[in-house]
């Protein structure tokens, strides 16, 4: 089965400074990819999906992401943090012909105003 | 989150009482899903649902069960509770990604 691993467990940043959480996944067909956010004490909502063309992504409040097939990658950026932005972040894959839809472990971030 | 209902929202059991965790969607989504979230550890998929009358296990299926009879209900049971079960747990819906209900906090004592 498809694994994803995110490799940020907890990352701390200024306002305004930049982001990038990694997200690799371990699937050899193709896939389609998303990042969901966790803010504090509620459900997980949708940032950004990846099905197929345009490998840059974006999504809603400044969030996008690359997807890189050679590195099984799917990394999330935004150029600039608010501390609206703390939060947990999830990457997920879902095999094409399948529906079993897994999820990383999860990055905390955590945003000084 | 609209479309999505999970009940209870908390829940506290002892060790080997069983309950039924609830999940019913407005949307008509085939796809439902199971996950339960502990600290540091992501969600990890329990039972998954392709449609009325089709369930299949995912990553963590030990402890509990699942049923789907309609469109709109896939109700979760656990039969035994043992304290590795106090979770939260998340019903998802969606045929092409996921929306998720607000969760049940469960405790197992």
């Amino acid at each position: 089965a498809q694994s994803v691993s995110q490799h940020n467990h907890h990352v701390i940043l200024s306002e305004a400074a930049s982001l990038e959480l990694g997200c690799n996944y371990s699937y050899g067909g193709t896939v389609n990819l998303f990042w969901y956010v966790q803010y504090p004490g509620q459900h997980l909502q949708l940032l950004l999906k990846y099905f197929s063309g345009d490998p840059l992504v974006k999504g809603i409040k400044g969030f996008e992401a690359e997807f890189i097939k050679s590195k099984f990658s799917f990394n999330l950026r935004k150029p600039s943090v608010q501390w609206s932005d703390t939060a947990e972040y999830f990457c997920a894959v879902i095999p094409y012909n399948n529906n079993d839809m897994r999820f990383g472990a999860g990055t905390r971030l955590t945003v000084k105003p | 989150n609209a479309g999505v209902t999970q009940t209870p929202k908390f829940r506290i059991l002892k060790i080997g009482q069983s309950m039924t965790l609830q999940c019913a969607q407005d949307m008509n989504h085939n796809y439902m899903y199971w996950y339960r979230q502990d600290p540091g550890m992501g969600l990890k998929l329990i039972y998954y649902s392709v449609g009325a009358g089709i369930t299949d296990k995912g990553e963590v299926p030990n402890g509990y069960n699942v049923s789907r009879s309609t469109t709109e209900d896939f109700p979760l049971r656990l039969e035994l509770a043992a304290p590795s079960q106090t979770s939260v747990y998340f019903c998802a819906i969606g045929d092409t990604e996921a929306f998720f209900g607000q969760g049940t906090r469960l405790t197992v004592v």
